[in-house]
């Protein structure tokens, strides 16, 4: 059974930081590109991150780029994304998704004071 | 950026319509073109990728076409668990980016 589960969202003042975690399972995870997608009411659905299967390559959405960062331990089937600098318009729901067809439940993150 | 625009943005129907949404890349996209439907509370599940592609396990019912900048999604027979949002995403370039939803409302 295919299962991924991001963890570590939560509440954080703006110019706060928070790493997301991704567990991956029931797939083989080095042959799969992982996103980060994150969606709120306003915006809907936003592509934000993206790491191939060994981890060389990165590509970021112009609003998180150079405030994010996104890694993977192949060793551990996790995804991992650092983001630094938060803001207000970060606050979303952080969904994992594994391919096309891997997602998870999602993180919320919520920046606020 | 590519801008993906999706028509309409809600949708009224009854159970047994025939009901299609289009989807407009900003550019040609060949045939990188997913959809997904979302359920409140839900993540997005993949229904067709590669434009016309049936993702395994996805009722026949839905069918998708189109290449370039042109796409649609056809619902043949709506069901009642078909009442949903609906998305279409490119992947042909970074930044990956989403329509806006076409939301799916009983009449």
């Amino acid at each position: 059974e295919v299962q991924v589960v991001e963890s570590g969202g939560g509440l954080v003042q703006p110019g706060g930081s928070l790493r997301l975690s991704c567990a991956a399972s029931g797939f083989i995870f080095t042959d799969f590109y992982m996103h980060w997608v994150r969606q709120d009411p306003v915006k809907g659905l936003v592509w934000v991150s993206r790491i191939d299967p060994d981890g060389s390559t990165t590509s970021y959405a112009d609003s998180v780029r150079g405030r994010f960062t996104i890694s993977r331990d192949n060793a551990k089937k996790t995804v991992y994304l650092q983001m630094n600098n938060l803001r207000a318009e970060d606050t979303a729901l952080y969904y994992c998704v594994g391919g096309r067809d891997h997602w998870g439940q999602g993180t919320q993150v919520t920046v606020s004071s | 950026d590519i801008q993906m625009t999706q028509s309409p943005s809600s949708l009224s129907a009854s159970v047994g319509d025939r009901v299609t949404i289009t989807c407009r890349a900003s550019q040609s996209i060949g045939g990188y073109l997913s959809w997904y439907q979302q359920k409140p509370g839900r993540a997005p599940k993949l229904l067709i990728h590669s434009a016309s592609a049936l993702q395994s396990a996805v009722p026949s019912r839905f069918s998708g076409s189109g290449s370039g900048t042109d796409f649609t999604l056809t619902i043949s027979s709506l069901q009642p668990e078909d009442f949903a949002t609906y998305y279409c995403q490119q992947t042909y370039d970074t930044p990956i980016t989403f329509g806006q939803g076409t939301r799916l409302e009983i009449k």
